[in-house]
């Protein structure tokens, strides 16, 4: 059975710096792409950016570019997302996904990692 | 980058059909894929490659794809279809593109 299993809630100040986890298991976690994915309070879905487990090919889109960074552990089957100063705009629902390696789209989802920043 | 343009929200009476609608330039071109969100979980896909389902999902649910406009169709709404659908496509630069996403409301 394929598993994305997210880390818990979080609530950070502003400049702190955050990573979060996308756990996986029950598929060959080199064989497809990772997404995460944000959705802001009351808002639709956003892709932040993508990464390819076996090189670690990470691809961000436009917008979040350069304000947060993608990688995985490949002895843990693992894909992160992290910050390193978060700002009160970053406060949202993350979500991990993996890529169908045919079709592209989003065929398993994670349960999803809220993060809150606030002083 | 590229835009894809969903109505906000659909209201429909059970057992009818329920159409939403996904806009984009040449969205034919493309594949589109739909996702079901219902409050406080994580999107379901529901249509892949515009009109196939993964296993699971009923085969009220249904998509098609040409020209401008992208649409899934749900036949026989139930109660439990009340959510919010959202569109997607793979773009080079933007990755991943969704719509804003709809939210369906059964009467």
């Amino acid at each position: 059975e394929v598993r994305l299993v997210q880390s818990g809630a979080e609530v950070k100040k502003p400049g702190d710096s955050l990573r979060i986890s996308c756990k996986t298991s029950g598929y060959t976690f080199t064989d497809t792409w990772i997404a995460w994915v944000r959705q802001l309070p009351g808002r639709g879905l956003e892709c932040v950016g993508i990464i390819y487990p076996a090189d670690s090919d990470a691809r961000y889109s436009p917008s979040f570019q350069g304000q947060v960074t993608i990688s995985v552990d490949r002895s843990v089957k693992t894909a992160y997302l992290q910050w390193s100063s978060l700002k009160a705009s970053d406060t949202a629902m993350y979500y991990c996904a993996r890529r169908h390696s045919s079709h592209e789209a989003g065929d398993f989802w994670g349960q999803g990692t809220q993060v809150t920043v606030s002083s | 980058s590229y835009v894809l343009t969903q109505p906000p929200s659909v209201s429909v009476a059970p057992g009818r059909t329920a159409t939403i609608t996904c806009g984009g330039n040449n969205i034919g071109d493309k594949s589109v894929h739909w996702y079901q969100q219902k409050p406080g979980q994580a999107p379901v896909l529901l249509i892949y490659y515009d009109s196939d389902r993964p296993s699971g999902i009923p085969d009220r649910f249904s998509g098609s794809n040409s020209g401008n406009t992208a649409t899934l169709t749900i036949s026989r709404v139930e109660a439990g279809d009340e959510a919010d659908y959202s569109c997607q496509v793979w773009d080079r630069n933007d990755l991943w593109v969704f719509g804003g996403g709809t939210r369906l409301t059964v009467l």
